[in-house]
């Protein structure tokens, strides 16, 4: 079974509009780490944001919010004000247990384009 | 600002040859990852390390080897490499106390097998 699914192939936004990239998980630990990527076109890997599952409140850095919906086990990413470079690949990941000694698993990613 | 660095870049190599693909980083970091991804596709986890002396196999490790023998160098080796092998191989670290660091990757290698 997927452990990170996303479910958006491939997404389209104006510029300066919001989009929302959806993300589920699956796990059973009640201790676990989100994390979102992005990746240009020049393949590079650029971390955006993080999610603790104990965390009260949903993370934020500068324009990426996390919608972290525990009941759900969903975890959406939000790029408010989209700007043409935000064009990319965006990947979903997940750490279980809650320890900082497993490897990152991902999702399949969803290509986000912006319109001008 | 992460350092990381994968050398080559870019690969074009026939098949059966063996090859290393080169990996360091400078942030004393203990975890190390090899991660492999087709063109537009989900990562997938080869082989990663605790520390020095430490390596651990993931899903698609049937193939290749790494070593940890200093903390900032992880190689990753094919020993016969195949068509099949045709992909990007990213190297990743993380620091070793912190339960929500975040991988920091390199800029990949590359690689295509003819």
């Amino acid at each position: 079974a997927q452990k990170i699914t996303q479910t958006q192939p491939g997404m389209f936004v104006q510029e300066k509009e919001a989009v929302t990239l959806d993300c589920t998980y699956d796990t059973s630990d009640q201790s676990y780490g989100l994390f979102w990527y992005k990746q240009p076109s020049s393949g590079e890997m650029i971390f955006l944001i993080y999610q603790g599952s104990y965390d009260e409140q949903n993370a934020t850095e500068g324009r990426y919010s996390l919608n972290f919906q525990k009941a759900r086990k969903s975890a959406n990413l939000v790029i408010s004000a989209s700007q043409l470079g935000d064009s990319a690949m965006y990947f979903c990941a997940m750490r279980e247990p809650y320890s900082g000694n497993t490897p990152l698993v991902f999702g399949k990613g969803t290509r986000l384009s912006v319109i001008a | 600002e992460a350092d990381i660095y994968q050398t080559p870049r870019y690969l074009v190599i026939g098949t059966g040859k063996k090859i290393t693909l080169e990996c360091s980083q400078t942030m004393g970091h203990d975890k190390m990852y090899w991660y492999q991804q087709d063109p537009g596709m989900e990562l997938h986890l080869i082989h990663y390390s605790y520390g020095v002396n430490s390596t651990e196999k993931g899903d698609l490790s049937s193939e290749s080897t790494v070593s940890r023998i200093r903390t900032e160098h992880f190689p990753l080796t094919l020993e016969s490499a195949r068509p099949s092998h045709t992909s990007q191989y990213l190297c990743a670290s993380s620091e070793g106390t912190s339960t929500n660091s975040p991988l920091h990757f390199g800029n990949g290698t590359r690689l295509t097998v003819t």
